[in-house]
């Protein structure tokens, strides 16, 4: 089983409507969530990031994540075309505050 | 605020030859990280350095690869007798602390 899991898409929504990326990861302990933004040929660009059970709301993203079920999810409401990238989810495992743990990502594509 | 820098963007090596990628993290950031991202795959965590000292190479291959981060000047990821197993996207990341990382532009490394 991979650390951390996402489907690879491609996700395609309309522009306007919600796109919702998922992401499971296996370690329990596991402490903080991030969600990264990477257009094609680019750098992974940092838009969230979640500590605690919940929702956590920034702009049109919000990040969702619930422990006990070891699953974060990204809702991106009124999506637009440039929202078009893969979106990667990553964990830090609970033995280092610092490394990264990548899921292979989720492409996303919003028609106009 | 310069973001995270790092040359060359692209690097054309041929087997056997050494590769040197660089990497000079955001003003004020003292941690650097380096990933690798093989084609269609996610990031891969390598190395954890400080100011001259190496916090974490458990994800560096054994051989050929060495990373360091001197007192002055950027961090350097050295890749002797490249083979073409080593072409991918390196990716280096800084924070100023144990915390979120960002993430420089890559440099695409090509063995021919």
């Amino acid at each position: 089983q991979k650390e951390v899991e996402q489907n690879s898409g491609p996700l395609s929504v309309p522009e306007g409507a919600i796109a919702s990326l998922n992401c499971t990861y296996s370690d329990r302990g596991s402490q903080s969530f991030f969600w990264y933004r990477q257009y094609s040929g680019k750098s992974p660009e940092l838009i969230m990031s979640i500590y605690s059970n919940g929702d956590k709301e920034d702009g049109r993203f919000t990040a969702q994540l619930n422990k006990a079920s070891q699953y974060v999810s990204l809702l991106i409401r009124d999506s637009q075309p440039s929202d078009s990238a893969t979106y990667l989810c990553a964990v830090n495992p609970p033995d280092s505050s610092y490394k990264l743990i990548f899921g292979s990502g989720t492409r996303l594509l919003v028609r106009p | 605020n310069a973001g995270v820098m790092q040359n060359p963007r692209h690097l054309v090596r041929r087997r056997g030859q050494e590769a040197r990628l660089r990497c000079s993290p955001m003003k004020g950031h003292s941690h650097v990280y380096w990933y690798r991202q093989l084609p269609e795959e996610g990031l891969k965590f390598m190395v954890y350095l400080q100011k001259e000292n190496i916090i974490d190479e458990s994800g560096m291959p054994k051989e050929r690869f060495s990373a360091e981060f001197p007192k002055e000047g950027p961090s350097i990821l050295r890749i002797q007798q490249v083979v073409r197993g080593d072409s991918a996207a390196y990716f280096c990341a800084s924070s100023p602390a144990r915390t979120e990382a960002f993430f420089g532009q890559g440099t695409r490394l090509t063995v021919v």
